[in-house]
């Protein structure tokens, strides 16, 4: 099945810093994918939609200036999170969606996340 | 604006009996959903989704009932297992195929 992966598993980082999430479909191409945040016990909350070759687009209430967004190529999409606080601490999950083989599924297969902590 | 919810935050079931999990949509001209399994600390699993053209799917221990009249989506699991305890999200396809979560149900399978 479609395989997608996040770099890193976990961060921990100052207060101020910068912090890259990469999101990667292993085994298909995918020309769109979307960036969740989860915080504990609740559900995931979209952020933006990334699309390759082209500007990300976000979410009411995102700040695109803090949470960067590239997707360089049909198998990458990175986040960064600019400028990072205690308050952005959370479980940044990406999805990349599978439109290839003619199917008709048009499903998201979702990276393992990555837990972000800020001090 | 377009929610997804679901009736039940927590479900606790005896190993072996079948579980069942309800979620309720508003946006009535939705044509697609999903059911997501999540373990602590993981992404979201795909279990198996829907088309709105269909009222029932069967997957493996698994089938997606979807009632339009009502908005109501439910997913069966049959002889839960304690592997199967974890958090179920059910998801609505929305507008440029974004996906919108319902609250989740944490599912408790006792052995």
């Amino acid at each position: 099945g479609a395989v997608v992966s996040q770099h890193p598993s976990r961060v921990i980082c100052k207060s101020g810093t910068s912090v890259k999430i990469e999101c990667r479909s292993l085994d298909f191409q995918a020309t769109t994918m979307f960036w969740y945040r989860q915080f504990p016990k609740q559900s995931l909350m979209l952020m933006a939609t990334s699309n390759e070759g082209s500007k990300a687009t976000y979410e009411q209430g995102v700040e695109k200036d803090k949470f960067l967004i590239n997707h360089a190529s049909l198998t990458l999409s990175t986040l960064t999170v600019t400028s990072a606080h205690p308050e952005d601490s959370s479980f940044y999950i990406c999805s990349a969606r599978d439109e290839g083989s003619g199917g008709t599924t048009d499903t998201q297969y979702f990276g393992p996340g990555t837990r972000l902590t800020v001090l | 604006g377009e929610s997804v919810g679901l009736h039940l935050p927590t479900l606790s079931v005896q190993e072996g009996d079948n579980s069942i999990i309800n979620c309720a949509y508003s946006n009535s001209a939705s044509d697609y959903f999903i059911w997501y399994k999540q373990e602590s600390g993981k992404g979201p699993q795909f279990i198996i989704d829907i088309r709105s053209n269909m009222d029932k799917r069967q997957g493996q221990r698994v089938t997606v009932l979807l009632n339009k009249t009502v908005k109501h989506l439910s997913l069966q699991i049959a002889a839960t297992q304690p592997g199967d305890s974890a958090v179920y999200f059910c998801a609505e396809r929305g507008q440029g195929g974004k996906l919108i979560f319902g609250q989740g149900t944490e599912l408790s399978v006792k052995p």
